[in-house]
């Protein structure tokens, strides 16, 4: 398997646009977790899935961030519109349950200028 | 809250030198999980040790667990330049994992 897939790998955007962020979690896993990453907050847990259903979306930070699962191998992150403060590195992250070892994309790194 | 608290926060050591890494944590857990991130990467899952265990191994990681003290231990034997990443634990209740800040650990040749 070709581990968690993760595009675009950077993302630089204005102000304003909308931002789509693309992961292809590992085949079989159930569990589905969008985490951000900035030097001040760390590791934050955006949001996580169970069998393409949002259980847990506490941590996303604004109505202007959602998640969606349409099947078991995509998910999508979008923000509209973005902010510079949205700035960081965006992970996704998959696992067979959720107390299970999580395997991690390489990331997507995202500027709002 | 499930998110731990690795202690120091940096640590700098030699080429062949023992590295030691704690965590600390505030409620009951199902296991607990050291993961590695290096510099511009994702995650990397190391170990897994759960509740009922005290101590474990894997190649030069050496990880103990005090759930009376809500506390565990990574130590890495025989350190190289490669090991240089910042380090995670993750302690685990019954549903995610939370990730704390992290050690960074920067190994000199």
């Amino acid at each position: 398997d070709a581990g968690v897939i993760q595009s675009p790998r950077h993302e630089v955007t204005e102000m304003g646009q909308e931002v789509t962020l693309r992961c292809k979690p590992i085949s079989g896993h159930d569990y589905l977790f969008w985490y951000r990453q900035t030097m001040m907050r760390g590791l934050e847990l955006l949001i996580y899935f169970n069998n393409n259903v949002p259980i847990d979306d506490s941590g996303m930070p604004e109505d202007r961030f959602s998640a969606k699962m349409p099947n078991a191998s995509f998910s999508t992150l979008k923000i509209q519109p973005s902010e510079p403060r949205d700035s960081a590195v965006y992970f996704c992250a998959s696992s067979l349950e959720g107390t299970a070892p999580t395997f991690f994309g390489s990331g997507t790194q995202l500027s709002v200028l | 809250s499930q998110q731990g608290e690795e202690d120091p926060q940096a640590l700098s050591i030699q080429e062949g030198e023992n590295a030691t890494m704690n965590c600390s944590y505030k409620t009951s857990i199902n296991n607990l999980q050291w993961y590695r991130q290096n510099s511009g990467r994702g995650l990397v899952h190391l170990i897994l040790i759960r509740s009922n265990e005290r101590e474990k191994h894997s190649g030069r990681l050496r990880v103990t667990l005090d759930t009376s003290k809500k506390s565990s231990s990574l130590l890495i034997t025989a350190s190289r330049a490669a090991d240089t990443a910042s380090y995670f634990c993750a302690p685990s209740g019954y549903s995610t994992l939370t990730f704390g800040k992290g050690t960074m650990l920067l190994v000199s040749p």
